[in-house]
């Protein structure tokens, strides 16, 4: 697809378990970001990549939560143990790279802790 | 802290007229700023961008203007649409390479048939 996929796409998941969330960039963007969307709240950036390392981690909000890319292309974001305040929707984009190069979305994955 | 505020959660407009969305950020660092549309259960899908050097920027129905000094941005659409009807997100980024979007909490429009 020409687009920003994101899979599951909605997630349900008991407090305690860990959860993998996996984003495809567009083909050929080497910049790659992580957002979430709590309920009625902005988009609060997570992490980005530029290739496969993480230049910038600052908005990952706790130890649980990591983020993986490899061959410059899928990226997956983990987890762990999860908790309630976890609940959002989980939201990629990419985008060529450079100052001034848009971010492009996915539909999201809506995780929720029980 | 919110660097970037819209004010008005919700925003309601008679098709035809024009839609005026707000947007007022704290960061004098802030060079690149832009729109984004929100479908439920959809990604947000990017509108239009203006950076600080210019004051407009004009596609189409959507025009965004900057007041630098004001710190303040808006998004007229003219003439509004029933699928104009979304959540706008406002979003601000700095000078460097690939910097992270700072983004309001949005506004919902609502246009009325």
């Amino acid at each position: 697809g020409a687009g920003v996929s994101q899979s599951p796409s909605n997630k349900v998941t008991e407090k305690g378990k860990d959860v993998e969330l996996r984003c495809d960039p567009i083909s050929g963007h080497t910049a790659l970001y992580w957002y979430r969307q709590s309920l009625g709240q902005g988009l609060e950036f997570l992490i980005y990549f530029q290739g496969n390392s993480a230049p910038d981690k600052s908005g990952l909000p706790s130890d649980r939560f990591s983020a993986e890319r490899t061959g410059g292309s899928v990226s997956t974001l983990t987890i762990q143990r999860t908790q309630q305040e976890d609940s959002a929707v989980y939201l990629c984009a990419s985008s060529f790279g450079g100052s001034k190069e848009t971010q492009y979305f996915g539909p999201g994955t809506r995780l929720l802790v029980l | 802290d919110q660097q970037v505020k819209q004010n008005s959660p919700s925003l309601s407009v008679q098709e035809g007229r024009i839609s005026i969305l707000n947007c007022d950020y704290t960061n004098s660092m802030f060079d690149y700023f832009l729109w984004y549309k929100k479908y439920p259960a959809e990604g947000p899908t990017f509108l239009i961008s203006i950076s600080s050097i210019k004051d407009k920027n004009e596609d189409g129905r959507f025009t965004v203007f900057l007041n630098k000094s004001a710190k303040h941005l808006s998004l007229h659409i003219v003439p509004s649409q029933p699928g104009d009807s979304a959540v706008y997100f406002c979003a601000a980024k700095g000078r460097g390479l690939n910097e992270k979007l700072t983004f309001g909490t949005g506004t919902r429009l609502t246009i009325i048939p």
